[in-house]
């Protein structure tokens, strides 16, 4: 079973923010969250990860809660090349011993329109 | 850089029949793993290996065998193919090593029809 939860689907204009919502109640110290997103039926691709701290690169920010339990995804200016499925996942620091079996859940599909 | 390889990109098989999924990576990940994706679904984790030798079952291995003989490769074997195995798969790898960012590289996808 997936370890995550998200709304099945949201709009956004473009040029706004898209802030994408992840629960990940039971995630443990050890686990990342990771965000990828899937555009047509392309395989997915990878936008960002975190441990607790906030994180920004080119493509999107993180904001992780102070307890860790959820999470929320950042398009700052969404354009219709976002329009895509995106997946929120939960993964063990690399190199362990709980690393392998990595699940995804249904995802978001983010409809960006004019 | 290949990246991740998957072929072949489409395949119609009947009941019955076996084929083997080949992908290949040239990344030296040490993990990699395969997931089917039925229409409007999710991705499903089939099988998947930290390392050469090493292999697991996800969520969903019936009616599907792996093995990792080298690094570099992870075939995935339908045995008898079944109407419901028509999916799109894709295989995806990564790092396992301490440090490294855990980031999981795709393939581009086998569709895969059963009839």
């Amino acid at each position: 079973d997936a370890k995550t939860t998200q709304p099945p689907s949201m709009d956004c204009a473009e040029g706004r923010a898209a802030n994408l919502p992840c629960n990940h109640s039971t995630i443990s110290g050890n686990e990342y969250v990771y965000w990828y997103r899937q555009i047509h039926s392309q395989g997915p691709q990878y936008i960002i990860h975190g441990l607790k701290n906030n994180e920004t690169n080119e493509m999107a920010s993180l904001i992780i809660t102070e307890d860790r339990k959820s999470s929320t995804l950042i398009l700052p200016h969404a354009t219709l090349r976002d329009t895509a499925v995106y997946y929120c996942i939960v993964r063990p620091t690399p190199g362990g011993t709980s690393y392998g079996k990595l699940t995804f859940g249904q995802g978001t599909i983010l409809t960006v329109h004019p | 850089n290949a990246g991740v390889t998957q072929t072949p990109k489409f395949q119609v098989l009947k009941t019955g029949q076996s084929m083997t999924l080949q992908c290949a990576q040239d990344m030296n990940h040490e993990y990699m793993s395969w997931y089917r994706q039925d229409p409007g679904m999710g991705l499903r984790l089939i099988h998947y290996s930290v390392g050469a030798g090493i292999t697991d079952q996800g969520e969903v291995p019936n009616g599907y065998n792996v093995s990792r003989s080298t690094t570099e490769d992870f075939p995935l074997r339908l045995l008898s193919a079944a109407p419901s195995q028509t999916s799109v798969y894709f295989c995806a790898s990564s790092y396992h090593r301490v440090g490294s960012t855990g980031e999981l590289f795709f393939g581009e996808g086998s569709r895969l029809t059963v009839l």
